[in-house]
This record gives structure tokens, C-alpha cells and sequence, in this order.
């Protein structure tokens, strides 16, 4: 079964500085999509980035960027210069084709950023 | 341009009552999904439309949900005499395609559906 996993269920950083949230993932597939989201208090899901699994370099997107370790199965996100505005829930997906005529995303739990000023 | 919208963005209802939860997606997009998401969890995928129809309703936990869209826009779930575990947040999802791996999903605030 295809999995993620994101092992902080919370993060704090100092305003301005750089952090990294992480993501690994379980598939026997060679073709997938790795996705991040950010879910402010909100409710709305927000696209940052994505990496596709044959992509030679890691994605950038901004302050955003994508860690990509094939071997490792390990897509971290890692936000420069953090903004107060970033304090969110963070959520780490898989796309995969379902075998039913789409493309899944497969959901970690998240992890839940604060900014601290 | 406008996002995915959706309605009711709450919605309280009692133990056995029937709720439909709409969804309106971005103009053009031919792809729609449904997702819920419990308190402290990742989104869970319920069914996704190409168009009218539902190739993969792999998600759907029970038949007390069903899913239906029309004209290739608004789409409704329903879920039948409900029950306390069926509160979370549900969420739609829309793509232009659905039928690449890096297409992106585009999501709606969510309906918080809290059942009595």
C-alpha cells in the first residue's frame, strides 16, 4: 500500500529563518508525484510545489523548495526565510494512478508550522 | 478568477438526518474530487468525476455516501442517515484534466459537517 509519512506533527521557527518539514514516502511505482500543501486556520488547501519522480532536480517555487531524495524516498519541503504568514498546516502528497481512471493524491497527516516573531 | 467554491461552509445536523454538501469548480475543469478530512488527519479521497462520471468511487467509505454532478460543473454528496463518525471536514477538488500526474488539484474552503 502507498503511504506518507511526515513524522513532526509540529514545528516551530524564528521569523526569518530557514526550516525544513519532512516527508518520506512508500511506493513500488516508478512513475508518481510528490505535492506539497498548505492549510492555513482557514480550512482552504493551497498548492506550493511538486516533483515528479523522474524530475533530475529538486523544484523551487519561490521561498519554497523540494528536497528530492529518490533513494531514500524522502521529498522534504524546506521554506527560507519564514514569514509569519507561513504559521500553517503543512501536508506532504503522493499521486499515483489508481488503476480506476485517475490519479490519487495520497495524504500525509501534516505538520503544523508556527512563526514565532 | 474564481476558485472552487463551496456550500454550506458548516453544517450541523442530527444522528440519521440526510445532508447533501455542494460543490462548484473552476470553470473548464473537467475533473472533480471529494476528499474529507477528520480532526488531526490527512485528506482521505472519496470519488473523483471525470465529467459526469465517476470512474473511481473507490474511496466512498459506505453506501450511505453517493456522489453525483451534472452538466459537467456542480457536483453534490450526499451522505444518508448520518452518523456521529461522518463529522469532519469534506472537501472538493478540482483539475483541469485529471488525467496527468502533475496536474495540479485545486481545493474549496470545505463544508464542516459536525453531526449530533
Amino acid at each position: 500500500a502507498q503511504k506518507i509519512t511526515q513524522t513532526q506533527p509540529g514545528m516551530f521557527v524564528q521569523e526569518k529563518e530557514a526550516v525544513t518539514l519532512d516527508c518520506t514516502y512508500d511506493t513500488s511505482d516508478q512513475s508518481y508525484g510528490l505535492f506539497w500543501y498548505k492549510q492555513p486556520s482557514s480550512g482552504e488547501m493551497i498548492f506550493l510545489i511538486y516533483q515528479g519522480s523522474y524530475d533530475e532536480q529538486n523544484a523551487t517555487e519561490g521561498r519554497y523548495s523540494l528536497n528530492f531524495q529518490k533513494a531514500r524516498k524522502s521529498a522534504n519541503l524546506v521554506i527560507s526565510a519564514s514569514q509569519l504568514g507561513d504559521s500553517a498546516m503543512y501536508f506532504c502528497a503522493m499521486s499515483l494512478y489508481s488503476g480506476a481512471g485517475s490519479y490519487q493524491l495520497t495524504f500525509g497527516k501534516g505538520t503544523k508550522l508556527s512563526v514565532i516573531p | 478568477g474564481a476558485g472552487v467554491s463551496q456550500s454550506p461552509s458548516n453544517k450541523v445536523t442530527e444522528k440519521g438526518k440526510d445532508v447533501e454538501l455542494r460543490c462548484d469548480p473552476i470553470s473548464g475543469h473537467t475533473a472533480l474530487y471529494w476528499y474529507r478530512q477528520s480532526l488531526g488527519q490527512g485528506l482521505e479521497f472519496l470519488i473523483y468525476f471525470q465529467g459526469n462520471s465517476a470512474p473511481d468511487k473507490s474511496g466512498l467509505p459506505s453506501d450511505r455516501f453517493s456522489a453525483e454532478r451534472t452538466g459537467g460543473s456542480v457536483s453534490t454528496l450526499t451522505i444518508q442517515r448520518t452518523q456521529q463518525e461522518d463529522s469532519a471536514v469534506y472537501l472538493c477538488a478540482s483539475s483541469p484534466g485529471g488525467l496527468a500526474l502533475q496536474e495540479t488539484q485545486y481545493f474549496g474552503p470545505g463544508t464542516r459537517l459536525l453531526v449530533l
